[in-house]
């Protein structure tokens, strides 16, 4: 079982629709992260919060809105998306963001989007 | 520009038998290594790491390699078991931590 629980696990929603994404850990780790995974392609880093402050966003457009309530939790929310924007979107955490490997990011089970 | 590279899409090893994946990078920056192992509608849940100041880090059956020189570094499973089929993914990250760089992954069979 993986201790990043993200919701919902799939979610289909037109181009028009506002919906958000949910990730929680309660690992007591201080970083959060949200990748976006293509078919047949590695994750692809979207977005880095550290002690819930954003610190790192890797050009994403401004369509995907992260948000970081508390240091347990993490929304993405989403609106006006488009159909390319279908794939899904993973969850992680690691217990702080100044070394790569010996903390590593533990990943929740995605969230499956569709875009129709 | 892919800087983490799975050059074998897919590897077939019988159970029992050795399984070796192999990942190469370009960025001489990289000094920290891990791998991930992928199931269909899971997450990756990560396996072993290494860091670039080793050659050789072991965990059971999973031992990583690392040739700085060669900028290669390979996964071992030894012995190799059906439920050790997935996607495995390679990832590196720099001195800045937070950017995992991910290769394309090399799904595993193995097979009884």
């Amino acid at each position: 079982d993986t201790e990043v629980t993200q919701t919902p696990k799939h979610l289909v929603m037109g181009m028009t629709n506002k919906k958000s994404l949910k990730c929680e850990q309660h690992m007591g780790h201080r970083a959060m992260y949200w990748y976006k995974q293509k078919a047949k392609k590695p994750p692809e880093l979207m977005f880095v919060y550290s002690y819930e402050k954003l610190s790192i966003n890797e050009s994403v457009p401004s369509r995907f809105s992260p948000e970081c309530p508390n240091s347990s939790l993490l929304n993405l929310h989403l609106h006006a998306l488009q159909p390319e924007d279908s794939a899904l979107y993973l969850c992680a955490s690691s217990r702080r963001t100044d070394r790569g490997g010996d903390q590593p990011q533990h990943f929740g089970d995605g969230t499956r989007l569709s875009i129709l | 520009d892919q800087q983490v590279k799975q050059n074998s899409p897919s590897l077939s090893v019988q159970e029992g038998r050795i399984s070796i994946l192999n990942c190469d990078y370009t960025n001489s920056m990289f000094d920290y290594f891990l791998w991930y192992k992928k199931y269909p509608a899971e997450g990756p849940t990560f396996l072993i790491s290494i860091s670039s100041i080793k050659d050789k880090n072991e965990d059971g059956r999973f031992t990583v390699f690392l040739n700085k020189s060669a900028k290669h570094l390979s996964l071992h499973i030894v012995p190799s078991q059906p439920g050790d089929s997935a996607v495995y993914f390679c990832a590196a990250s720099d001195d800045s931590g937070y950017a995992l760089n991910f290769g394309k992954g090399t799904s595993l069979l193995v097979t009884p």
